[in-house]
């Protein structure tokens, strides 16, 4: 079954400071995609990445980086000189490739990781 | 990106009542998915609508419980129903991009049971 474990619950830093979040997953599927989300106080759920399963290379845009290492099925995510506005919920999340759309570009269901809470002090 | 909208935004209900939840999109998608996110935890997928056909539920959550419609490709609703304080919760649609590239989530029904 997948999983995905975000092992750390919150993380506070001081604005201008790099932080890194971190996601293991866990999926039998050979084709898989992993996705961020970000989910300010207001609670509504922001996209920020998506990634598959057979795409290793780094993402950057702007502040933000994503480290995709499938030997140690990780797909962590940086931000760069945080700012006081990155505070929020972070989920990671994987989706279980069950739906016979999906090669039709039909979407998927997605587990989530139980979300690191980062606060960025100014 | 898709434009999603629910409502009501927020609500207050009394134990035993049932509440409708309105998502509407922007643009007609294949498939949206009802998603609950208990205080303080993560979301976690209570069922996924596709239109003309039955909702598929998920380990732990019956039809009975949340009936959903999806009567056509912009809309649908989901039930809650019989009410207890545990459905205490937000809950949340989401809906592909055209292509799957994208999942995109409305902004959430914060719903709580007294």
């Amino acid at each position: 079954a997948q999983k995905v474990t975000q092992a750390q619950t919150e993380i506070s830093v001081v604005e201008k400071e790099d932080v890194t979040l971190d996601c293991v997953y866990e999926t039998r599927d050979t084709t898989y995609y992993l996705f961020w989300y970000k989910q300010p106080p207001s609670g509504e759920l922001v996209f920020l990445i998506r990634r598959n399963s057979f795409d290793e290379q780094n993402e950057i845009s702007g502040r933000y980086s994503w480290n995709f290492q499938k030997s140690t099925s990780s797909f962590n995510f940086t931000i760069t000189a945080s700012q006081v506005v990155d505070s929020a919920v972070y989920f990671c999340a994987l989706s279980d490739t069950y739906s016979p759309l999906i090669t039709q570009g039909g979407s998927e269901k997605l587990v989530f990781g139980k979300g690191t809470k980062l606060t960025v002090n100014p | 990106s898709a434009v999603i909208s629910q409502k009501p935004s927020r609500d207050i209900c009394q134990r035993g009542t049932s509440l409708t939840i309105q998502c509407q999109v922007d643009s007609q998608v294949t498939m949206m998915f009802w998603y609950r996110q208990q205080p303080g935890q993560s979301l976690t997928l209570i069922a996924t609508a596709n239109q003309g056909s039955e909702a598929t539920y998920e380990s732990g959550f019956v039809i009975d419980k949340f009936p959903i419609s999806r009567p056509n490709l912009t809309f649908s609703t989901l039930t809650v129903s019989n009410m207890s304080p545990e459905d205490s919760s937000i809950y949340l649609c989401s809906v592909d991009s055209s292509g799957g590239y994208e999942q995109y989530f409305g902004p959430g029904t914060r719903l709580t049971v007294t």
